[in-house]
């Protein structure tokens, strides 16, 4: 069985940093591209980065571009986003997320299995 | 970036009810739609995947349809369960976007 658990949230400070970590099991880690996709009442669910299985692919939203970091590392089974400058916006929980089909050097986007969530706080 | 317009936001219906949901995307993204399903305090759980394929366990009374930029989602027959929830989302292209959701509760 596919589990994703998500930590690493918290209260921020506006400027801040901080890193969101997803421990994955039930499969074999490498062969799936992960993402990031973040959730708040007001904006509803917003994609913010994936990266393929071996890590070459990386895309990010605009919002994101500059200020987050996805990396992984397979021999942990562990996805990671390292978040800094975080400004009021960019509160929400935050879901790992794990494409559907075999995506070692591509992303497909097309989540099909999901963490719990973490949430983010981010104020002064 | 992918605009995709859900609609109704919210609806109600009565259990055994005929539930449908739309959702139209800004450009052609062939059949790379999938639908989700998410109860409060939950993540959103895969139902449909290429616009129309079933994920694995669930019921048959779900269904979807649609290609390029239309799509059709429909709970045939509501239960008390599918008080939910439901997005659809583009995995066409990167930024991958969604729907803004379709509240569905009991009439």
């Amino acid at each position: 069985e596919v589990q994703l658990l998500e930590s690493g949230g918290g209260l921020a400070q506006p400027g801040g940093s901080l890193r969101l970590s997803c421990a994955a099991s039930g499969f074999t880690f490498s062969n799936y591209a992960m993402s990031w996709v973040r959730q708040t009442p007001g904006r509803g669910l917003e994609w913010v980065s994936s990266i393929s299985g071996n890590g070459a692919t990386i895309y990010y939203a605009d919002s994101v571009k500059g200020r987050f970091t996805i990396s992984r590392e397979n021999s942990k089974n562990t996805l990671y986003l390292q978040m800094n400058s975080l400004r009021a916006e960019d509160a929400a929980v935050y879901y790992c997320a794990k494409d559907f089909g075999i995506t070692r050097i591509s992303v497909k986007g097309d989540f099909d299995s999901w963490g719990l969530g973490t949430l983010l706080t981010v104020s002064s | 970036d992918i605009q995709m317009t859900q609609s109704p936001s919210s609806l109600s219906a009565s259990i055994g009810d005929r539930v449908t949901i739309t959702c139209q995307a800004s450009q052609d993204i062939s059949d790379h739609l999938n639908w989700y399903q998410q109860k409060p305090g939950k993540a959103p759980k895969l139902l449909m995947y290429d616009a129309s394929k079933l994920d694995s366990g669930v019921p048959l009374r779900f269904s979807g349809t649609g290609s390029g930029t239309d799509f059709t989602f429909t709970i045939n027959s509501l239960q008390p369960e599918d008080i939910a929830t439901y997005f659809c989302h583009q995995c066409d292209s990167p930024p991958f976007t969604f729907g803004r959701g379709t509240k569905v509760d009991l009439k």
